[in-house]
């Protein structure tokens, strides 16, 4: 399998429910990412990890919470989540190199609704 | 800081016209810039990108050139198909920085037949 995948595709939860999201890229890349795209929003970055370390947390609330394991996997484990964190929650990848510009591959999304 | 715009609303045309989607960037030094497109239900996927002014970027009948006076990289194409009905965005990384994409807030095209 190629590119960044992300599973689950689709993801009903109730506010006091836990659960997971799941990133994996099959690229050979050294950064991901984590964005959240929101109807008639921006698509905003909430964490970024190079090296499997967390560079990058963008003022995101303590009930998202990252977690890099290794280079090819990235979770977002949810807890007690509200509805308006209902979005379409993407991963990325890319070849985090110091002073290039390396393109970010996309994976399909979680399209996650909160009840 | 660094910033995209793209042209406000949804943008509908008939096959076969001719597309133009607006995208200006403010940058604190010298970006790459993208364009990505997002299909119904999907996420989102590199059209076409540039690094450098003048440059020009193509894929799949879609052009920008990057204009560094103007300070623009507009998206064309110039017959439009109803698999072109999508979302588009604008997007930057700037050189030498934290490798991070400052996204437009995208562009809705409705091809109708």
């Amino acid at each position: 399998e190629t590119g960044v995948t992300q599973t689950p595709r689709h993801l009903v939860m109730g506010m006091t429910n836990k659960k997971s999201l799941k990133c994996e890229q099959h690229l050979g890349h050294n950064a991901m990412y984590w964005y959240k795209q929101s109807a008639k929003k921006p698509l905003e970055l909430m964490f970024v990890y190079s090296l499997e370390e967390r560079v990058e947390n963008n003022s995101v609330p303590s009930r998202f919470s990252p977690e890099c394991p290794n280079s090819s996997h990235l979770f977002l484990h949810l807890h007690t989540l509200q509805p308006e964190d209902s979005a379409l929650y993407l991963c990325a990848s890319s070849q985090d190199l110091p002073g290039s510009t390396e393109t970010q591959y996309f994976g399909p999304g979680t399209r996650l609704l909160v009840l | 800081g660094n910033s995209v715009t793209q042209m406000e609303g949804p943008v509908t045309l008939s096959e076969e016209a001719f597309l133009t989607i607006n995208c200006t960037y403010t940058a604190t030094g010298y970006p790459s810039l993208f364009w990505y497109v997002q299909y119904p239900g999907e996420g989102l996927q590199l059209l076409l990108k540039a690094t450098k002014a003048d440059d020009k970027g193509s894929n799949k009948g879609f052009e920008a050139t990057y204009r560094k006076e103007t300070t623009s990289f507009h998206l064309e194409k110039g017959s439009v198909q109803v698999s072109d009905s999508a979302v588009y965005f604008c997007a930057l990384i700037l050189r030498g920085g934290n490798n991070r994409l400052a996204f437009g807030k995208g562009n809705q095209v409705v091809v109708i037949p």
